[in-house]
């Protein structure tokens, strides 16, 4: 059975780095794609990136140039680092795995962190 | 980047009722289009995947139908525990998104 747990600050200052960790059990991250998914409260979802298991990374556009994802295979856990940070990265954070990311087939996800921005 | 257009954004149904959502894309995504669930405070749950196919565990009376540019999800018959909100999903180009959702209400 695979599982995700996601883990990290709930709170971070505006102009901080927002970090957080994806620990999976179940399955080596080894392979497959493992992804990063976001919510502001009450809105929809915005994909934030994939870490491919080839460990390259592929980021959404506009987050781009803020954007870190990176895996630990020997803890079994990959990783989301987001930098300068203003109220708009408010949002509950998922990572999730894609059991074929040439069609996005984000088959299991974590339960989701609220990350709060503010001072 | 790829847009979805989900419609209606927000409905109203009975039990038993007979539920479609639509999804359109801004171009041609064949059929590279997936649905999900979510439930208030719960992470999405995949319910359709490659326009038509059903997730293992979820039930018959989900359907997902469509290719190119238009979608659609239907629930044959609603059950109290679909009232949720229901986004599509498209991974035809690199960059992966989502539409803006449909929330199913009572």
């Amino acid at each position: 059975q695979v599982q995700l747990q996601e883990s990290g600050p709930g709170l971070v200052k505006p102009s901080e780095t927002l970090s957080l960790t994806c620990s999976v059990s179940g399955v080596s991250i080894s392979g497959g794609s493992w992804s990063w998914i976001r919510q502001p409260p009450g809105k929809g979802l915005e994909w934030i990136g994939y870490i491919y298991y080839t460990g390259s990374p592929d980021y959404n556009p506009s987050l781009k140039s803020r954007v870190t994802i990176s895996k630990d295979t020997s803890k079994n856990q990959f990783s989301l680092s987001l930098t300068s940070v203003t109220a708009a990265d408010t949002a509950a954070y998922f990572c999730a795995r894609d059991r074929d990311s040439n069609y996005g087939l984000m088959d299991n996800w974590g339960q989701g962190t609220l990350v709060t921005v503010s001072s | 980047d790829i847009q979805l257009t989900q419609s209606p954004s927000s409905l109203y149904a009975s039990v038993g009722d007979r539920v479609t959502i639509t999804c359109r894309a801004s171009q041609s995504i064949a059929n590279y289009l997936n649905w999900f669930q979510q439930k208030p405070g719960n992470a999405p749950k995949l319910l359709i995947y490659t326009a038509s196919s059903l997730e293992s565990g979820v039930p018959s009376r989900f359907s997902g139908s469509g290719s190119g540019t238009g979608f659609t999800l239907t629930i044959s018959s609603l059950q109290p525990e679909d009232f949720a909100t229901y986004y599509c999903q498209q991974r035809y180009a690199t960059f992966l998104t989502f539409g803006g959702g449909t929330k199913v209400e009572i």
